[in-house]
């Protein structure tokens, strides 16, 4: 089955600094990748999505991601981080065959010092 | 948005006692899931819905139920409940490719 590993379970930056949140993933066939985004008390809302083609995906709020294939990553960025991208953040896998098998990573969560 | 809630959206209850938490969604998505979330863990599959009364199980099923007899609604049902089943539960439904999930529910078993 497949797998992610998000490293650091929190991530600190200042206000207006490059946000880099790491992912990486296991999977035996090609997978689709996710990054969603949680903020308290609320569910998951879907930042951005690799499935096919581009490897560079841009999402909402001005994140984006990179799908690399020979080093099994998805990490997420954002060129100047803003107050209100605190919160947590999830990559997850789900392979091109298993539509029910979604896996998550643990979380990061990120805070953002003025 | 998807439109999906959860009912109720807090409970507490106590050790032995069966639970049941409501999935609803008005996108008229045939696949429905229930995961729970711990510190941790991020969030583990607990049952899923491939349509009207077809589910399977996910990661955690153990200790937990479904059951899904319209396309609105997804039941999780905790046949009697644990202070291990203390967690955060969400409901999410799935077109396409990506997943859209409901506000939670939280849990306390006491």
């Amino acid at each position: 089955a497949q797998s992610v590993t998000q490293l650091g379970s929190h991530v600190s930056v200042s206000e207006g600094a490059l946000v880099l949140l790491r992912c990486n993933y296991s999977s035996s066939v090609p997978p689709y990748l996710f990054w969603y985004v949680q903020y308290p008390n609320q569910g998951l809302q879907l930042l951005l999505k690799y499935t096919t083609g581009a490897t560079l995906v841009k999402g909402i709020n001005g994140f984006e991601a990179e799908f690399k294939k020979s080093e099994t990553s998805f990490h997420l960025t954002k060129p100047s981080a803003h107050m209100s991208d605190a919160a947590e953040y999830f990559c997850a896998v789900r392979d091109t065959y298993n539509n029910n098998d979604m896996r998550f990573g643990a979380g990061t969560r990120l805070t953002v010092k003025p | 948005d998807a439109g999906i809630t959860q009912s109720p959206r807090h409970k507490v209850t106590e050790t032995g006692t069966p639970v049941t938490l409501r999935c609803h969604q008005t996108e008229n998505h045939r696949y429905m899931y229930w995961y729970r979330q711990d510190p941790g863990h991020g969030l583990r599959l607990i049952h899923y819905s491939y349509g009207v009364k077809d589910t399977d199980k996910g990661e955690v099923s153990d200790g937990y139920s479904v059951s899904r007899s319209k396309t609105e609604d997804f039941l999780l049902t905790l046949e009697s409940a644990t202070s291990s089943q203390t967690s955060v539960y969400f409901c999410a439904t799935q077109n396409h490719y990506e997943q859209y999930f409901g506000p939670g529910t939280r849990l306390t078993v006491t």
